[in-house]
């Protein structure tokens, strides 16, 4: 089956206490992206990558960090997570190439930093 | 920066009756996205406009891209209560994989 998987669904953590989130498809697709939603700002691109070993900025980037060293993951990293990241974060992913397609999306990542 | 304007925030029909919303960028857009997300879901990819003045339509879906590609809209005839969810459009600027969203219409059909 076709999919985009985060883990973890859902994360309680510490100011400061760094955290990986995973995202992971399985369709070969070259564009991924992160976003974060949340209520009445809808959703904000963080990062996205539009192949392997190339990332870039999107709207919000700062205190996040990505990598992309295989096709099918892409990780956010918060080195040192803060209460105004909490959030829900989603991964999407796209056929790209020379631009970006339909996205498929991740079932999401509820993060609470206190 | 670049910014996606999306109204109305919520909208509120009763079933049958139609309804549209609306999304202006502040700058030319190269494509545009709609997405749906069901309460508690993730979005979900509806269509993508490419062209200046497209029009296209999913049975009682229609979207537009504007002349100027810096508007669109979605409209949606004789709502069912299947289509409550919150809808977003994602602009695209040139070559590049930046996206920005609008903040988004969240549609309520009362039976």
């Amino acid at each position: 089956e076709a999919q985009v998987t985060q883990n973890p669904r859902y994360l309680i953590t510490v100011t400061g206490k760094k955290l990986t989130v995973t995202c992971s498809q399985n369709m070969n697709h070259e564009y991924m992206s992160w976003y974060r939603q949340d209520p009445g700002l809808g959703l904000r691109q963080i990062y996205y990558s539009m192949n392997v070993e190339v990332t870039d900025k999107g709207d919000v980037p700062e205190g996040y960090k990505v990598s992309r060293k295989e096709k099918r993951n892409f990780p956010l990293i918060l080195e040192s997570p803060s209460p105004n990241q909490t959030s829900l974060y989603f991964c999407a992913s796209s056929f790209g190439g020379r631009g970006v397609y339909e996205q498929y999306f991740g079932p999401g990542t509820r993060l609470t930093v206190t | 920066g670049q910014q996606v304007m999306q109204i109305p925030q919520y909208q509120h029909v009763q079933e049958g009756e139609d309804f549209t919303t609306y999304c202006n960028s502040s700058t030319t857009l190269s494509n545009i996205q709609w997405y749906k997300q069901r309460p508690g879901g993730h979005p979900v990819f509806l269509i993508q406009l490419v062209k200046s003045g497209e029009v296209k339509k999913q049975k009682r879906l229609t979207f537009q891209f504007g002349e100027a590609k810096k508007n669109s809209s979605l409209h949606i005839t004789a709502t069912q209560t299947t289509d409550v969810g919150t809808y977003f459009c994602a602009g695209l600027t040139g070559n590049t994989g930046k996206l920005i969203f609008g903040q988004g219409t969240t549609l309520q059909v009362k039976p």
